[in-house]
């Protein structure tokens, strides 16, 4: 599986843009990059998932760059409730389905 | 709310002791997976099971198992507990379509945090 690296924490006012980075160097081309998030101990949330484009929803934006080595989930106008563990995750045909977690990014919000 | 029930909420037991925890996957999904998150090993896969049948295995102890009904609710079986299976055991459900990119999108339920004293 190709490995993740994120920074282990980040603050974002609230409204304004948060963007958190990953880093993902071994990736394969049949590998998608995912994002989920947890709030404080709820079970994980999915946001978004891409292959080589940027992908849009109702929830976040993700940028993948054009060598598909790192990527950014951005939130657009962050709010309180967006505090949460943001965990980066890649993840192939050759093993769909199994989740492999890393630390994440703790981000907090801030009034 | 993700639609994945899982119940109980809070479980404690004894060292030693078997304990069953249930999961309902979303209405319509076949793949039901299992994760446990402690402390100091943070969210694993354990078990994935596919239309009852188990699909993929991770770092699931051999003293758990599990399994998928016909009713596609799901049981994980902890068995000679340890202090240290203390955690929260998520469930997730995803997709009827095995394999793919949707498989990946998985909704998790509440959990159910277990105590071993």
């Amino acid at each position: 599986d190709a490995k993740t690296t994120q920074p282990p924490s980040m603050d974002c006012a609230e409204g304004r843009a948060a963007n958190l980075p990953c880093n993902h160097s071994t990736i394969s081309g049949n590998e998608y990059v995912y994002w989920y998030r947890q709030i404080h101990s709820q079970g994980p949330q999915y946001i978004i998932h891409g292959l080589k484009n940027n992908e849009t929803n109702e929830m976040a934006s993700l940028i993948i760059t054009e060598d598909r080595k790192s990527s950014t989930l951005i939130l657009p106008h962050a709010t309180l409730r967006d505090t949460a563990v943001y965990y980066c995750i890649v993840s192939g045909s050759s093993n769909t389905g199994k989740l492999i977690f890393g630390q994440g990014t703790t981000l907090q919000v801030k009034p | 709310d993700s639609g994945v029930t899982q119940t109980p909420k809070h479980l404690i037991t004894a060292t030693g002791q078997r304990v069953t925890l249930r999961c309902s996957p979303r209405s319509g999904d076949l793949s039901v997976y299992w994760y446990q998150q402690s402390l100091d090993q943070g969210l694993q896969f354990l078990i994935q099971y596919y239309n009852g049948e188990e699909r993929a295995k991770g770092n699931i102890l051999e003293r758990f198992s599990a399994q998928q009904f016909p009713d596609l609710h799901s049981e994980l079986n902890l068995s000679s507990l340890e202090l240290g299976d203390s955690a929260l055991y998520f469930c997730a459900s995803s997709t009827r379509l095995a394999g793919g990119p949707k498989e990946n999108e998985q909704f998790f339920g509440p959990g159910t945090r277990l105590t071993v004293l």
